[in-house]
Order: C-alpha cells, then structure tokens, then sequence
C-alpha cells in the first residue's frame, strides 16, 4: 500500500514569507508526528496528534509555528515569517494504534533564503 | 531532560561486524528504537527493544540494557547497501502506542571494500 507521502519535497521561500508543508499519513493510521532534521543532526521532534486527543505541542520551537490535521487524516505544518535557522528537512510520520512503529515521509527539504 | 548519545561516524569493511553504540539518560524509559536512513531518504524502522536481552532479526540485532542506560545495534556480514546514518530514538513512559520520541545525532556508517 501508499505510504506517507509529503508534498513539496523542496521549498525555497524568502526570509519572512510563510510556508505550509503538506502530510499524507498512511490510511486509517490515527497518530501523525511532524519531526524536524537539520544539516547533520538528528530528528527534532515538533508535533504529534493522536485520533481526536488535543495534539501535543511540545516541541514546536516557536510560536511561528503551527500544525493541523483535518478530518483525522492530512496535516499541515506552517511557519509563519520564516528565518534562516528555520532551513532543514520537515519529516512527517504516521503510526497505528496497533504498533509503537512510526512510518516516516521522504520529507520536505526547506531552505530559507 | 534527554540525553543521547551515539558515535558520529563509523567505517567498516563488506563481510564484517559492526556495533553501533547508544547510550541514554532520559526522564524516563519505555522503549528504544533503531532506525536506519540512507542519504536523502526517509528513516526506516530496524527494531524496538523493550525489555532487556538481545533481538535478533536476521543480520540486524539489537540489544538493551535499562539499567545501563546503553543499546547497541549489531550488523552483520556488511553489504555495501548499509551504508546509511543509524538513528537511536527512546520513547517516553507514555501509554498507549502514540508517543513523541528523542532521537540522537545518529552514527554515519561507511562500509568499504
């Protein structure tokens, strides 16, 4: 079957100007995580929603920063007047609530110009 | 707080055996997991350990210690395709399957001729 997909796989915006990143989580997983990975270092955890449970905001970096999933399935992560440090790839996962597993997107590679 | 560490980079050679080392110190534990990603690419899940002992799961095993804080991920008989960064990742003591996870740096491995 399909898996996570993620669109667009690159984006290069203008500093100040909003991005929206796009997530397709696998079909009928409930939990979606939104992950950031900078140049050489490791994921970054950001955001995650579980079925109708208040999503858990901890990791967001900024108040730049928002996500949401519509209708349990699609989400979208957006960064509001973006900066330089906001360059990385955007990774997205999904997961059921069968396994601790998590299933990642190829990301969205972002670059803040 | 969350600390985890694992060596930055490895080489080894095609045929060998490898151990990838990770070592943890968390506020908590309920699980670790090994992800392997090749460059440009999305993670992809290698295991999970729980409890303590050792997972074998054909040429890739992984071991846990809770009361050490450590795991490490053993390959064997090397190919070149694993040539990939290895991602160490804990999960939180959270219930149910959906959980953020705190990765570390992840180790680059090289396999030579």
């Amino acid at each position: 079957g399909a898996g996570v997909s993620q669109s667009p796989s690159n984006k290069v915006t203008e500093k100040g100007k909003d991005v929206e990143l796009r997530c397709d989580p696998i079909s009928g997983h409930t939990a979606l995580y939104w992950y950031r990975q900078r140049l050489g270092q490791g994921l970054e955890f950001l955001i995650y929603f579980q079925g109708n449970s208040a999503p858990d905001k901890s990791g967001l970096p900024s108040d730049r920063f928002s996500a949401e999933r519509t209708g349990g399935s699609v989400s979208t992560l957006t960064i509001q007047r973006t900066q330089q440090e906001d360059s990385a790839v955007y990774l997205c996962a999904s997961g059921s609530d069968r396994t601790y597993e998590q299933y990642f997107g190829p990301g969205t590679r972002l670059t803040v110009t | 707080g969350q600390n985890i560490d694992q060596p930055t980079e490895m080489t080894a050679t095609e045929g060998a055996i490898v151990q990838i080392n990770c070592t943890y110190q968390t506020s908590g534990f309920n699980g670790l997991f090994w992800y392997q990603q090749h460059a440009g690419e999305a993670p992809t899940f290698l295991s999970y350990n729980v409890l303590d002992g050792l997972e074998e799961k054909g040429r890739f095993s992984s071991f846990l210690s809770r009361s050490k804080g450590y795991s490490y991920l053993l390959l064997k008989e090397l190919q070149m395709k694993d040539s990939a960064s290895y991602l160490c990742a804990v999960r939180p003591p959270i219930t149910g399957t959906a959980s953020k996870l705190t990765f570390g740096t992840g180790t680059r491995l090289q396999v030579t001729l």
